[in-house]
């Protein structure tokens, strides 16, 4: 079975552009999550989609929108860009329940200049 | 609230030392313990989930136990494709069920 895959794998941008990362999880699985990894914050949620509905969302601002298709395939959105937003961003998806355990795919890393 | 402290922060070895990592955690509940590998520049890489205190899984030279306080990952023999993060997740039995990682514990095994 195929794994979770990301596209692009490495993307850069200046301040205050907007910029959609793309997921496509593993055939089958219903629940996709985006996280933000940092070397000084480590993994944080910011949200997680099922069947077309986001399902939770962390602590971040509104500029991070996300969305996800009838295919399971997901987007995530940044818009207005900061030099902070520099990250690896990482989709991790399982087939829907609450309680299982979650596959990552293999990344983006977003540097913001 | 949820949390997770991953010690070492880092941990260098020679190859054949055997070792341990813990991770301690504080839940409302647990629901499942999760240890993940992550090399540099990758996605996590799923390992092991552990539910209930006194379970042990194994993989290769890799076993992972848990009590009610904390998870260890023991490295039995490292080799140096060892070498990578290891990373522990919990998710509460309340709440939100979103899975709180820890830091990580970085590993280099050297030849």
């Amino acid at each position: 079975k195929a794994g979770v895959t990301q596209t692009p794998r490495y993307l850069i941008k200046t301040r205050g552009q907007q910029v959609t990362l793309s997921c496509s999880p593993i055939s089958g699985h219903r629940s996709v999550s985006w996280y933000q990894q940092t070397p000084g914050q480590g993994l944080q949620f910011l949200f997680e989609y099922f069947s077309e509905t986001q399902r939770n969302k962390g602590n971040f601002p509104g500029r991070f929108s996300g969305r996800q298709f009838s295919n399971s395939r997901s987007e995530m959105n940044v818009s207005t860009l900061e030099l902070g937003d520099s990250a690896l961003y990482l989709c991790a998806s399982k087939v829907g329940g609450s309680f299982e355990t979650q596959y990552f795919g293999p990344g983006t890393r977003l540097l913001v200049l | 609230e949820d949390q997770v402290t991953q010690s070492p922060e880092a941990l260098r070895l020679q190859e054949g030392e055997s070792s341990s990592l813990n991770c301690s955690y504080t839940v409302s509940g647990l629901r499942g313990l999760f240890w993940y590998r992550q090399d540099p520049g990758k996605g996590p890489e799923f390992l092991f989930t552990l539910y209930s205190a006194g379970e042990e899984k194994e993989k290769e030279r890799l076993k992972a136990t848990l009590t009610k306080k904390e998870s260890f990952l023991h490295i039995t023999a490292p080799k140096p494709e060892d070498s990578a993060t290891y990373l522990c997740a919990v998710q509460a039995r309340g709440g939100s069920y979103i899975p709180t990682f820890g830091r990580g514990t970085s590993l280099i095994v050297h030849p």
